[in-house]
């Protein structure tokens, strides 16, 4: 069964200081991996994309890595802001499918502390 | 920025009305997709289309109905709405083609509909 999971699901950091969050997936075969970013009460936007060949990609003080042969990503935030207080959702999405599926994970809420 | 709109952000309703939630992008894109999100949970897909006149049920089976009429409208219609259909609706459009989500295809979101039904 495809399935997407994220750990933590609930992760507080003081404004500054540098956190890392993962995702975990079975989604064959695989195509690509996205990033999304989701503040309260709107829809998520795009942090990053990688596909299969691709080991690290940077948004700016957003990096994701992506593991293909362990299914594992992580995105790892620097120097945090209180701005980046948000649900952070792992996307995998499948090749060979007809209806190219894209897996949502449950997201990692990350609040910010001054 | 994404040009993806819905309207309205917020309704409370009733059990048993008629709503329809609206969705308009002005990227021209021919994908567009509905999905319904509680809090914690992940995105499911209730709908999608691949053009005007195109369109079909996702994976979460729901009781709404969607129509394509234009390329950049999307609307969502409960013909009779129940508590069970309290969630956020958010509706999406990609810059793909076909059936294939491409490796490089972006999806974006509007800002969601929180639909409380009493």
């Amino acid at each position: 069964k495809n399935q997407v999971e994220q750990s933590p699901q609930s992760l507080i950091i003081l404004e500054g200081k540098n956190c890392t969050l993962q995702c975990n997936y079975t989604v064959s075969p695989f195509s690509n991996l996205r990033w999304y970013k989701q503040d309260t009460g709107r829809g998520p936007v795009s942090l990053t994309i990688m596909t299969f060949s691709e080991n690290t990609k940077s948004n700016g003080r957003y990096t994701a890595t992506l593991d293909a042969d362990t299914k594992q990503s992580s995105l790892h935030i620097t120097a945090s802001q209180l701005s980046d207080s948000a649900s952070y959702i792992c996307v995998v999405s499948d090749r060979g499918s007809t209806l190219g599926r894209l897996y949502f994970g449950r997201g990692t809420q990350l609040t910010v502390w001054p | 920025e994404a040009d993806i709109y819905q309207t309205p952000r917020y309704l409370v309703i009733g059990t048993g009305k008629k709503i329809t939630l609206e969705c308009s992008q002005t990227m021209g894109h021919d994908k567009m997709y509905w999905y319904q999100q509680d809090p914690g949970m992940e995105l499911h897909l209730i709908h999608y289309s691949y053009g005007v006149n195109s369109t079909e049920k996702g994976d979460l089976s729901s009781e709404s109905t969607v129509s394509r009429i234009r390329t950049e409208h999307f609307p969502l219609t409960l013909e009779s709405a129940r508590p069970s259909h309290t969630s956020q609706y958010l509706c999406a459009s990609s810059d793909g083609a076909g059936q294939q989500v491409a490796t490089n295809e972006k999806l974006f979101f509007g800002s969601g509909t929180q639909l409380s039904v009493l």
